[in-house]
C-alpha cells in the first residue's frame, strides 16, 4: 500500500525565513511525487512535480529515495506563501494520487 | 476554457435526502476523480473514472455512486445522505500522458448534512 505522511499540521515561519515542509512516503516501486497548494478561497493546484526538477515561486523539492522523502523548500518565505500544502504520490503506471493530510503554512509578517 | 467546474457550490441536505453533484471539464481529459476533503484528513479519493462509461472505487466509496455517461461529465450521487458525509467535495481531471499526471481541480462543493 502507498502512503504519504506530512508530519506537521501547521508550520509558522517569519517572513524572510527559510521554509521546509516535510513529506515522507511509503511505496515499494518508483513513485512520482507532487506538491499541490491551496491558497485561501482558491482551488487546489499543482505547485511542482519531482520529474520536472523545476523551481516554482521559489520552491524546490528533491526526491530522496534513500530516505523516502520529498521535502518542499524555499530559502526566503513570503507572506503570499501562506496556504495549505499537500504532498501527493502516484505509483508506477497509476493515474491515481494518494495525498498526505496537508500542512498549513503561515508566514508571519 | 473554464477548466473543471462543479455544480452546486453549496448545499444543505437533511439526513436521508439524496442529491447529485455535477462535475464538468472542457479539457478533453480521459481521467476524472471525486475527492472529499475533511479537516485533518486531507483529500481522500471516493471514486474515479478512466474513461466514458467506466468507473471504479477509490479509498472511501461507501454511500456514494458515480456515473460517467459523457466524457466531459462525472456525476457523484448520494442516495441517502448522512451527517458523516458533511464535507467539501472536489472533482478533478487529468490527462493520460505518462509523466504528466497533473490533476486539475474544480472549485469544490461544500455539503452540509443535518
Amino acid at each position: 500500500a502507498q502512503r504519504v505522511t506530512q508530519p506537521e499540521k501547521l508550520l509558522s515561519v517569519f517572513k524572510g525565513a527559510p521554509v521546509e515542509l516535510k513529506c515522507n512516503y511509503s511505496y515499494s516501486g518508483s513513485p512520482e511525487l507532487f506538491w499541490y497548494v491551496q491558497y485561501s478561497r482558491q482551488r487546489l493546484q499543482l505547485l511542482l512535480r519531482h520529474i520536472s526538477r523545476e523551481s516554482i515561486k521559489g520552491f524546490t523539492a528533491d526526491l530522496n529515495k534513500g530516505e523516502t522523502s520529498f521535502h518542499l523548500k524555499k530559502p526566503f518565505a513570503q507572506e503570499e506563501d501562506s496556504a495549505m500544502y499537500y504532498c501527493a504520490l502516484s505509483g508506477a503506471g497509476s493515474y491515481q494520487l494518494t495525498f498526505g493530510k496537508g500542512t498549513k503554512l503561515s508566514v508571519i509578517p | 476554457n473554464a477548466g473543471v467546474t462543479q455544480t452546486p457550490k453549496f448545499r444543505v441536505l437533511k439526513t436521508g435526502q439524496s442529491m447529485t453533484l455535477l462535475c464538468a471539464q472542457d479539457m478533453n481529459h480521459e481521467y476524472m476523480y471525486w475527492y472529499r476533503q475533511d479537516p485533518g484528513m486531507g483529500l481522500r479519493l471516493i471514486h474515479y473514472s478512466v474513461g466514458e462509461g467506466t468507473t471504479a472505487k477509490g479509498e472511501v466509496p461507501d454511500g456514494y455512486n458515480v456515473s460517467r455517461l459523457k466524457k466531459q461529465n462525472f456525476l457523484l450521487g448520494l442516495e441517502s445522505a448522512a451527517p458523516s458525509q458533511t464535507s467539501v467535495y472536489f472533482c478533478a481531471s487529468s490527462r493520460t500522458v505518462r509523466g504528466n499526471y497533473e490533476q486539475y481541480f474544480g472549485p469544490g462543493t461544500r455539503l452540509t448534512v443535518t
